[in-house]
């Protein structure tokens, strides 16, 4: 019932951009984005409603393709602070609480 | 402020000893979760309340259990804590629809002897 979310882990360099995946085997209604930095809660970034949509937080923005059953955020010219963990989550029916893939660690380093 | 508060942050204590993690809102928020987050294993999600008197299980429910009687409170409560429940917990609130926001707590570090 998790998403999978693709790369697990990914290096970069300040100013590189990276993108990462989450798909599902079920439909998706919805698909939530969330950074954590070590030892602090889930921070949420983002949610896609609707197919076709994108959306842009800063240097961070995601699209979200209800027939593929996917989502993608993407990173352009990262930051230090853009470390962390990311999260999609995803509600499992209608209107039901989140389930979340297993996380994608990003360190971005000078 | 705007927040979810957990209590204790942090909690080392042993096998089948009765423990109750506290997890409060003030936003008003119909949802409520309960979350364990594991290396390699991302957020799971453990039980959850839509509205007060209403639960239901998460994927990873065993040895938990959880009330709803008030709006704004939330408890998990471990009644014999084994070690494979050693994990760091969250809480997390979002208004009536799942697309809003969810808001999490600080996290409890829970260690199981």
């Amino acid at each position: 019932q998790q998403p999978v979310q693709s790369p697990q882990a990914v290096i970069l360099r300040e100013g590189e951009d990276a993108v990462i995946n989450c798909s599902s085997s079920k439909a998706l209604y919805s698909v939530h984005w969330y950074r954590q930095k070590h030892g602090e809660a889930p921070v949420f970034l983002m949610i896609l409603l609707k197919g076709g949509e994108q959306k842009g937080h800063e240097k961070i923005s995601a699209s979200f393709n209800e027939k593929k059953q996917q989502s993608s955020l993407y990173l352009t010219a990262s930051q230090l602070s853009y470390s962390g963990t990311y999260f999609c989550g995803t509600p499992t029916g209608g209107n039901t609480p989140l389930v979340f893939g297993k996380g994608t660690r990003l360190s971005v380093i000078a | 402020e705007a927040q979810v508060t957990q209590n204790p942050r942090y909690l080392i204590t042993v096998t089948g000893k009765k423990l109750t993690v506290t997890c409060s809102q003030n936003m008003n928020h119909e949802y409520m979760s309960w979350y364990r987050q594991d290396p390699g294993l991302g957020l799971r999600q453990i039980y959850y309340s839509m509205n007060v008197e209403v639960t239901d299980k998460g994927d990873v429910p065993e040895g938990y259990k959880v009330s709803r009687k008030e709006k704004r409170n939330f408890p998990l409560i471990l009644e014999s804590p084994s070690p494979n429940q050693t994990s760091l917990y969250f809480c997390a609130s979002s208004p009536q629809s799942s697309n809003q926001p969810q808001h999490f707590g600080d996290g409890t570090r829970l260690s199981i002897l």
